[in-house]
C-alpha cells in the first residue's frame, strides 16, 4: 500500500514569507503528526492531528499552525517565516496514536534564506 | 515530562561484529517505547515498538531491544551488523494513556556507522 506522502519534497522560501506543506497519510490513518528535524534540536513535535481535530500540541510560536481535512490529509503552515525554520518536516500517520506505531513520510526540505 | 537520552552519539563498528545502541528514559507514568532508523535523505522507518508484554522485542532487520522497566532502559542490539545499517537510531518515547499519548519524544539519535 501506499506510504505517507509529502509535497513538496524541497522548498526555498524567503524570510518573511509563509509556507504551506501537505501530507497524504496511508489510506485508513485517522492520525496525523508533524515533527520538525534540526542538526542542532533534534526531533521536535509539532501537533497531532485526529478526525479533523487538534489533539496535542508542542512548544512551538503560534506562526506554525496545521489542520486536517475530512480525508485526513493535513497542512501545515508557517507565517512570516525565520532563518531558524529552515529544516526538515516530517509527517507521520497512524490508525488512531502512538500506541499503533507512526509511519513517517520522507520530508519536507525547508530552506530559510 | 517524559525524556529520553541516548548514551552515545556516535557508535562505530565493524561489520559482522556485535552492536548495542543505548536508550534511556524517564517518565513518571507508563510508556510506550520506540526505535525507529533514518537513512540519509530519508524519513524514519519504525524497527520495533514496546507497548506491554514481554521485555524483549524483535524487530525488523535482526534488531532486537529489552525493556527494562528498573533501569528505565530500553538498549538495542543487534547480534551481527551489515555495511547496509550505517544509519541514524532514533529512540523515542511516548506515555501509555491521556494526551500525551498522541506524540512521540525522541532522543538525539546515535550515528550507527559500520565499517568494512
Amino acid at each position: 500500500k501506499a506510504g505517507v506522502t509529502q509535497t513538496p519534497r524541497y522548498l526555498i522560501k524567503t524570510r518573511g514569507q509563509q509556507v504551506t506543506l501537505s501530507c497524504s497519510p496511508i489510506s485508513g490513518h485517522r492520525s496525523v503528526s508533524w515533527y520538525q528535524q534540526t542538526p542542532g534540536q533534534g526531533l521536535q513535535f509539532l501537533f497531532e492531528y485526529f478526525s479533523e481535530t487538534q489533539r496535542n500540541k508542542g512548544n512551538f510560536p503560534g506562526r506554525f499552525s496545521g489542520r486536517q481535512f475530512s480525508n485526513s490529509r493535513s497542512e501545515m503552515n508557517v507565517s512570516t517565516l525565520e532563518l531558524g525554520d529552515s529544516a526538515l518536516y516530517l509527517c507521520a500517520s497512524s490508525l488512531a496514536g502512538a500506541g499503533y506505531g507512526y509511519t513517517f513520510g520522507s520530508g519536507t526540505r525547508l530552506t530559510v534564506v | 515530562a517524559q525524556s529520553v537520552t541516548q548514551l552515545d552519539s556516535q557508535v562505530p563498528v565493524f561489520e559482522e561484529a556485535p552492536v548495542e545502541l543505548r536508550c534511556n528514559y524517564s517518565s513518571s507514568v507508563s510508556v510506550y517505547l520506540f526505535w525507529y532508523v533514518q537513512y540519509p535523505n530519508q524519513g524514519l522507518q519504525l524497527l520495533l515498538k514496546y507497548l506491554s508484554g514481554s521485555t524483549l522485542v524483535k524487530g525488523i532487520n535482526g534488531f532486537e531491544a529489552e525493556f527494562n522497566k528498573s533501569q528505565t532502559s530500553f538498549h538495542l542490539r543487534k547480534p551481527s551488523v551489515h555495511i547496509s545499517d550505517t544509519a541514524e537510531y532514533f529512540c523515542a518515547v511516548s506515555e501509555g494513556s491521556g494526551g500525551s499519548n498522541y506524540k512521540l519524544t525522541f532522543g538525539k539519535g546515535t550515528l550507527l556507522t559500520v565499517n568494512p
